[in-house]
């Protein structure tokens, strides 16, 4: 299995809103709507964000935000802030009942 | 709240058997709340799922591990384990424990482990 395709890097001013997506297959985001995203800060791991392609978890704050249009999936943040910057993975169930991650994108906050 | 915590050696020697251990508090390995996954990122790369099981013993694998990975589950000690064999210093990462169901929802602190002779 491929891992899934995010740009190595997006921008941001604080404020601004920005998208990441995170491009699969047939096989895997556009077979099920079991998609997720990561934040991961240097040295700790990752931490949920979003689930079943839109699904906050509890704690998670209402400017993140996720969906889903064919094979590609995205998180948008809005009102970015300095705390955002990190590096970002989305997930996905697969056909093949394993996951796969995206190859990741690191945010910066400028 | 579950809460995991990977235990393991932080060297293993190339040709040899990489062992870790996942050991769940706050919650029943039981359950099937959750599925109990192993997920690895080597020094400045990206995450990758190497594969998870359920409490009925079920097992999935990443297709490109598959053959050297066995994933166990002692559900007496609430713990879940992770066997590697053969290992190169491409198995050099940081190896994380998780639990989920369509997602990894909980995860443990990590544990580096180097492959070094």
């Amino acid at each position: 299995q491929s891992a899934l395709t995010q740009p190595i890097t997006v921008p941001g001013s604080p404020g601004q809103s920005i998208t990441i997506f995170c491009t699969g297959t047939s096989s895997d985001v556009g077979a099920y709507n079991y998609v997720s995203w990561y934040q991961q800060n240097p040295g700790k791991a990752p931490k949920l964000m979003i689930y079943d392609v839109s699904n906050r978890p509890s704690g998670v704050s209402s400017r993140f935000s996720g969906s889903k249009s064919g094979y590609t999936a995205s998180l948008t943040i809005s009102g970015l802030q300095a705390e955002d910057e990190a590096d970002y993975y989305c997930s996905s169930y697969t056909s093949s009942n394993t996951h796969v991650f995206g190859t990741g994108t690191k945010v910066t906050v400028l | 709240q579950v809460q995991l915590q990977e235990s393991g050696p932080g060297l293993v020697k190339p040709s040899q058997t990489l062992s870790l251990t996942c050991t769940v508090s706050g919650g029943s390995i039981n359950s099937g709340d959750y599925y109990w996954s192993w997920i690895r990122q080597p020094p400045g790369k990206g995450l990758e799922w190497i594969g998870y099981i359920y409490y009925s013993g079920t097992t999935y694998y990443n297709p490109s591990l598959k053959s050297r990975v066995t994933i166990s589950i002692d559900t007496s000690k609430n713990q879940f384990s992770l066997k590697l064999t053969s290992v190169t210093a491409a198995d050099t990462a940081v190896y994380y424990c998780a639990a989920g169901y369509n997602a990894f929802d909980i995860w443990g602190q990590g544990t580096m482990v180097t492959v070094s002779s």
